[in-house]
């Protein structure tokens, strides 16, 4: 159980066009879903918070109104990234909580890999 | 703020050798979690072993264990009989309970060699 998946596995796009990258529990309610960014041979640096229901709370840094973040539902968040440009180029990985109660784990997606041409 | 190092960028072990990934921490905190993952070629982030603060037995799971000291805000993964399939980046994480927000690590690149 505790599935995350997430569509596109990759996508590429023209600089100047948005591209939405979806994210799904597959088998579990998320009340809250975190947004990672990753490049090469680095580490998960935390994008944003996205909690079912109410605006996502974006690290310090992070442009809000490049990366839109929508968690509608308790088993979908989506992140779109607007106006890409080569620099957003990058692997976006979401991940998510289970249920409403304090939880002492995330579970992960498989990553998109995005690039911006 | 939480922090967490991970001194050693870079590792190699010989298969079925034993290697220990370090890991500090700081945090003023008293309750949290500790997570040690991998993240092999195909970037899918993979949960090795979890350790709850409050617990003071070391957690195991199969070949994984850890070495938790809590007073030296220290937490190492020993990884007995290393296989080729435990190739990859390995990345400490920190979670404080409230918020379920992780704090990665740089994360330690380990081969393991044939």
């Amino acid at each position: 159980g505790a599935v995350v998946s997430q569509h596109p596995s990759w996508v590429i796009c023209k600089s100047g066009t948005s591209v939405k990258i979806e994210c799904r529990s597959l088998d579990f309610q998320a009340t809250t879903m975190f947004w990672y960014r990753q490049f090469p041979k680095q580490s998960l640096m935390l994008m944003a918070t996205s909690n079912e229901g109410s605006k996502a709370t974006y690290e310090q840094g992070v442009e809000k109104d490049k990366f839109l973040i929508n968690h509608a539902s308790l088993t979908l968040s989506t992140l779109t990234v607007t106006s890409a440009h080569p620099e957003d180029s990058s692997f976006y990985i979401c991940s998510a909580v289970p249920g409403r109660l304090l939880y002492n784990e995330q579970f992960f997606g498989p990553g998109t890999r995005l690039t911006v041409l | 703020a939480q922090t967490v190092t991970q001194s050693q960028p870079e590792m190699s072990v010989q298969e079925a050798e034993t290697v220990t990934l370090s890991c500090t921490y700081d945090t003023s905190e008293n309750n949290y979690y500790l997570f040690w993952y991998k993240q092999p070629p195909s970037r899918q982030m993979i949960l090795v072993i979890r350790q709850e603060a409050y617990k003071q037995q070391n957690a195991t799971e199969n070949r994984f264990s850890v070495n938790f000291q809590k007073a030296a805000k220290s937490f190492s993964l020993k990884i007995s009989d290393s296989q080729l399939g435990d190739t990859a980046m390995y990345f400490c994480a920190f979670m404080k309970p409230s918020g379920n927000q992780f704090y990665f690590g740089t994360g330690t690149s380990l081969t393991v060699i044939p």
